[in-house]
């Protein structure tokens, strides 16, 4: 039963153009969602969250938006740049509660060719 | 400020050994979780610990796996009689409040022969 799901495994794009990252998730109990991005043999890195009480959330080149109708998230970053090569997770956390454990998705091997 | 350290990076046992993965959380962070990632898969939550009590382990197989993070040292996440299926890259996270961001350490990379 997978709560979050990244059903493209890939992406592959154009140095300046915009990179389009998405992600769905099943959970309602779901309010904060962040997105990971990763190189091989290191650990994940955060990128940018959103709480479920917003529709957009603004870091430099990169911007989540969240559609909650749709339980939809997405991540646009623009400028691409071939140093954003990495694998993008989505993830999300239920905050009240005992435990804010993040759920995962399978993510994203986003390509940035020059 | 050094960020969460996992060692070793990478641990190698044959079936039927142990495998002791070590995380040391950030300073001044009291709250560690072990995640594990399968091939071609995202991570997946294990346990999560604060200091001397384990508060979720509803992601901990009810088997052969155990976590703690006592009073003073790293937190260790122990594996009994490893068998192929434990070979994964197993990532430890702390933060220093409850719902606080999550800094992950690089990953033990298990590989049981």
């Amino acid at each position: 039963d997978q709560q979050v799901k990244q059903n493209s495994p890939s992406l592959s794009v154009q140095e300046g153009r915009i990179s389009i990252l998405n992600c769905d998730y099943t959970n309602s109990m779901f309010d904060y969602f962040l997105w990971y991005k990763k190189y091989p043999a290191e650990g994940p890195t955060f990128l940018i969250s959103i709480s479920s009480i917003k529709d957009k959330n603004e870091d430099g080149r990169f911007t989540v938006f969240l559609n909650k109708s749709a339980k939809h998230l997405s991540l646009h970053i623009v400028p691409s740049q071939p140093g954003d090569s990495a694998v993008y997770f989505c993830a999300a956390s239920a905050v009240t509660g005992a435990n804010s454990k993040l759920t995962f998705g399978k993510g994203i091997t986003l390509s940035v060719r020059p | 400020n050094a960020g969460v350290m996992q060692n070793p990076r990478h641990l190698v046992r044959r079936r039927g050994q142990e495998a002791r993965l070590r995380c040391s959380p950030m300073k001044g962070h009291s709250h560690v979780y072990w995640y594990r990632q399968l091939p071609e898969e995202g991570l997946k939550f294990m346990v999560y610990l604060q200091k001397e009590n384990i508060i979720d382990e509803s992601g901990m197989p009810k088997e052969r796996f155990s976590a703690e993070f006592p009073k003073e040292g790293p937190s260790i996440l122990r594996i009994q009689q490893v068998v192929r299926g434990d070979s994964a890259a197993y990532f430890c996270a702390s933060s220093y409040s409850f719902g606080g961001e999550q800094f992950f350490g690089p990953g033990t990379r298990l590989t049981v022969l």
